[in-house]
């Protein structure tokens, strides 16, 4: 099953804050996140492991909430550059050779 | 250090035709995958392999082969083509697998089925 990501489209305007969250209905070994930008290949951002600490790249940062199955990424003082789909892509617990890969959230920073 | 390269970044198809997608990694890298990528379906996986002389099966591989006689090469393959194979083809590697170590893509392949 794929995760689920929320929400399928944000636009902000240069400064602003956002949140992308990806949440799984099986037991998750870690989570990444990866950025693509219209017709490029998806990028990695960073991973996040079960009993891991918050990461960050840039002025971006992730959380893993066990308890929970669920991921969520902060967007903070977004920038232009920011603008691409967003992919939270999982590894399941016992299944933790490949990634399932969220639908995307579409992230367009405006000025 | 070229990374993940794939062959051809285009290609036009008839129905019924066969081809080969190429990916070649120079990262020694023991994990590579194929994934197709449609418009709000993100991206799903083909077949993967943890290493050399091994494949597996992804969540969409019906109308697929692969094979990875080398380590640094994974081959996709389309035996008879159909329009539903229209689709953004990606291949992925990862040093040690995806639980501890993210994925570096290729550019891509733009397959047309006519």
């Amino acid at each position: 099953q794929q995760p689920v990501q929320s929400p399928q489209a944000v636009i902000l305007r240069e400064g602003e804050d956002a949140v992308i969250n990806c949440s799984s209905s099986k037991a998750l070994y870690s989570v990444h996140w990866y950025r693509q930008k219209h017709g490029e290949a998806p990028v990695f951002l960073m991973i996040l492991l079960k009993g891991g600490e918050q990461m960050r790249h840039e002025k971006i940062s992730a959380s893993f909430n066990e308890k929970k199955q669920q991921s969520s990424l902060y967007l903070t003082a977004s920038q232009l550059s920011y603008s691409g789909t967003y992919f939270c892509g999982t590894a399941y617990t016992g299944t933790a050779s490949k990634l399932t890969f969220g639908t995307g959230t579409r992230l367009q920073v405006t000025l | 250090n070229a990374g993940v390269t794939q062959t051809p970044k285009f290609r036009v198809l008839k129905t019924g035709q066969s081809m080969t997608l190429l990916c070649a990694q120079d990262m020694n890298h023991e994990y590579m995958y194929w994934y197709r990528q449609d418009p709000g379906m993100g991206l799903r996986l083909i077949h993967y392999s943890v290493g050399e002389g091994t494949t597996a099966k992804g969540e969409v591989p019906d109308g697929y082969n692969v094979s990875r006689l080398k380590k640094q090469n994974f081959l996709l393959g389309l035996e008879s083509a159909a329009p539903s194979q229209t689709s953004v083809y990606f291949c992925a590697s990862s040093f040690r697998g995806p639980a501890n170590y993210g994925y570096t893509f290729g550019s891509g392949t733009r397959l047309t089925v006519v």
